[in-house]
């Protein structure tokens, strides 16, 4: 069965601090990752996607792939009180069959 | 461009009453995904149509259906509702031919008494 873990948290970071989230997967052949940031009682709003080996940044967000030891990573710099949210990781297996597979989420919160 | 909508935003039913929501994909997406969001029980794959099809199914029982429109809108059903049915009820729209990003709509709050 196709997984994906994540710590649920509390993650508690100070503010200005670098936020670093995890998330593992089972799925050898998986081919693409998605962080989704989703506020209390709000729905998921799509953060980042990354497809290959390596860094990607937009703004003060970096995700990180390693298929070799399966795991993405999310890292928030200068992390802010409106980042507090939980953070889903979703991936797309091989063999997918139209379905994303999900993590339960980690709670972020920034203290001030 | 528009984002995905989905109506009613809340909705209170009573048990044994069936519902229909909706939802309105982002322009030139073809694939609709539904999803169920309880608090312990995180994001629930419901099902996924594209072209008016359905590919994949999640394990719920046969109370939940769906359909997708020619014009990509989709429809879910749920009818002799449970207490248990109470869950925000997210659709996700995205490109379809292959999975890739999905952008979620603002959901229906649904709550069964």
């Amino acid at each position: 069965q196709k997984e994906v873990e994540q710590n649920s948290g509390p993650l508690s970071v100070p503010e200005g601090a670098i936020a670093s989230l995890n998330c593992t997967y089972s799925d050898r052949g998986s081919q693409s990752f998605f962080w989704y940031r989703q506020y209390s009682g709000k729905s998921p709003e799509l953060i980042m996607f990354i497809y290959s080996n390596g860094d990607k940044e937009d703004g003060r967000f970096t995700a990180q792939l390693n298929k070799a030891s399966q795991y993405v990573s999310l890292l928030i710099r200068d992390s802010q009180p409106s980042d507090s949210a939980t953070y889903l990781c979703a991936v797309n297996p091989m063999d997918s069959n139209y379905q994303l597979i999900w993590g339960a989420g980690t709670k972020l919160i920034i203290k001030p | 461009k528009a984002g995905v909508t989905q109506t009613p935003r809340y909705l209170i039913k009573t048990r044994g009453q069936q519902v229909t929501l909706s939802c309105s994909p982002i322009s030139g997406h073809r694939s609709v995904s539904w999803y169920q969001q309880t608090p312990g029980q995180g994001l629930q794959f419901l099902f996924e149509y594209f072209s008016e099809t359905q590919r994949n199914k999640g394990n719920f029982p046969g109370r939940f259906s769906g359909r997708q429109f020619s014009n990509s809108r989709s429809e879910m059903n749920v009818s002799t509702l449970e207490l248990g049915d109470s869950a925000l009820y997210l659709c996700a729209s995205s490109w379809g031919t292959d999975l890739y990003e999905q952008y979620f709509g603002p959901g229906t709050r649904l709550t069964v008494t």
